[in-house]
């Protein structure tokens, strides 16, 4: 079955860590996404890549970085330079070529810092 | 500025009653509208979406959807309500104009569903 697999499905971490969460899809997406989520404030974007080896950044990209060194790979590091980590953290993917296209999400990786 | 917004952070509504979500947009030039639902600790589901067309979009689990361009709205509708809807719903647009960022998708808040028995 296509999808998305996100891990691990909960992550703790101390203060001071860097720390990596996975997101590998199946869907042979060329766009893929990855979003924080907080209570009440639905989701917002951190990063996103539109194909091999570029990236941009979303609306609240301080703190993280990424790399898209594969098409189905889409690594998240939350850095000690984050001032609030913890959240959950969704990662999606779409086909490119049309705006209208939907994302498909992950199941999501929960991390708290310690 | 290009926002969305989701009126009801919460909605409780008996089993069998009507379910409606509100979502409503600013922009001057129609977008691309989506509806999500999450279940705890899970991710995202799509439900349906607009993107030209019919302006009556009907989606999975009996859910259905009106683009109210005169309105800036996308509220979502169920005629009968199931235990099994509870869940947290998100509106979620593209907007079409502006030099927004490829793919991007604007949330609203979230309106979290609660059915009782």
């Amino acid at each position: 079955d296509g999808g998305i697999t996100q891990s691990p499905k909960y992550l703790f971490r101390k203060e001071g860590q860097n720390v990596t969460l996975s997101c590998e899809q199946n869907l042979n997406h060329d766009a893929m996404y990855w979003y924080r989520q907080d209570p009440g404030q639905g989701l917002r974007l951190i990063y996103y890549s539109q194909i091999v080896n570029d990236f941009q950044k979303g609306d609240i990209a301080e703190g993280y970085s990424v790399s898209r060194e594969k098409k189905e790979s889409f690594p998240l590091t939350v850095t000690s330079a984050q001032k609030n980590p913890t959240a959950f953290y969704l990662c999606a993917s779409s086909r490119a070529g049309g705006s209208y296209n939907e994302q498909f999400f992950g199941p999501g990786t929960r991390l708290t810092v310690l | 500025a290009q926002s969305v917004t989701q009126l009801g952070s919460h909605v409780s509504v008996s089993e069998g009653a009507l379910v409606l979500l509100r979502c409503n947009y600013s922009s001057s030039v129609p977008p691309y509208l989506f509806w999500y639902v999450q279940y705890p600790n899970q991710g995202l589901q799509l439900l349906l979406k607009y993107t030209t067309g019919a302006t009556l979009v009907k989606g999975i689990n009996g859910f259905e959807a009106e683009f109210k361009k005169s309105e800036t709205s996308f509220h979502l509708t169920k005629p009968s309500a199931h235990m099994s809807d509870a869940a947290e719903y998100f509106c979620a647009v593209r907007f079409t104009a502006g030099g927004t960022s490829y793919g991007k998708l604007t949330f609203g808040q979230g309106t979290i569903l609660t059915v009782h028995p």
